[in-house]
């Protein structure tokens, strides 16, 4: 059973078009959730963590929320440059360090 | 801003070869890592090394990987024997503490096993 499920996995959208990206985890225990943008041929850039359920973050176009069940990344009037692939990965609380990624969202920002 | 630097970018290798790739991570980092992403798949976890020692690692991690820290920078991941199935971006990731902050990725080097 995946640990992290994002959706959807593609996601075309105009310039200045709000849109969310959702990303679906089921551990026993959450140490913390990450979201990363990674551009073809790169590694993943860190963009946020969330550590419990309630928390926001903000950062430019992007803010992510987290509840108990899934985290949501907000886009607001993206630009073309936010065109990129949204990973989210989870880190559980068993003394471990690893990350579990999902497969990702693909997002393309058209001018 | 610092990074995790990751050589080669690419490397081609034929089946039954040995390849060692090479990683610089943050200097004052004390965690480091190894992922890798099949074309077209997740980002997966191979392995985990603090204090000189593998923390932890996947079941892709098998008797034919090894990590090793030779000396104060660098970080390395060998495959004795390539196989085909190998191919993929290889990340090296370091990480100041072991917890959930986030770590830092390099940009990674493609391994192409023919």
């Amino acid at each position: 059973e995946d640990q992290v499920t994002q959706s959807p996995e593609a996601l075309r959208l105009q310039e200045g078009e709000s849109s969310s990206l959702n990303c679906s985890y089921t551990v026993s225990g959450l140490r913390g959730l990450f979201w990363y943008r990674q551009d073809p041929g790169k590694g993943p850039e860190f963009l946020f963590t969330l550590y419990s359920a309630g928390e926001e973050k903000e950062k430019e176009r992007l803010k992510a929320t987290l509840t108990k069940k899934e985290s949501f990344l907000h886009i607001t009037a993206p630009k073309p440059e936010d065109s990129a692939t949204y990973l989210c990965a989870v880190q559980e609380d068993t003394g471990f360090q690893k990350l579990v990624f999902g497969t990702g969202t693909r997002l393309l920002v058209s001018p | 801003e610092p990074e995790v630097t990751q050589t080669p970018s690419h490397q081609v290798t034929q089946m039954g070869q040995e390849v060692i790739l090479r990683c610089v991570p943050i200097s004052n980092h004390l965690y480091f890592y190894w992922y890798r992403q099949i074309l077209g798949q997740k980002v997966e976890f191979l392995v985990s090394f603090y204090n000189n020692e593998i923390s932890e690692k996947s079941e892709i991690f098998d008797d034919q990987f090894s990590v090793e820290r030779p000396d104060g920078s660098n970080f390395t991941l060998k495959i004795r024997s390539t196989k085909l199935e190998d191919s993929a971006m290889y990340f090296c990731a370091s990480s100041e503490s072991g917890t959930a902050y986030g770590y830092t990725f390099g940009s990674g080097t493609r391994l192409t096993v023919v």
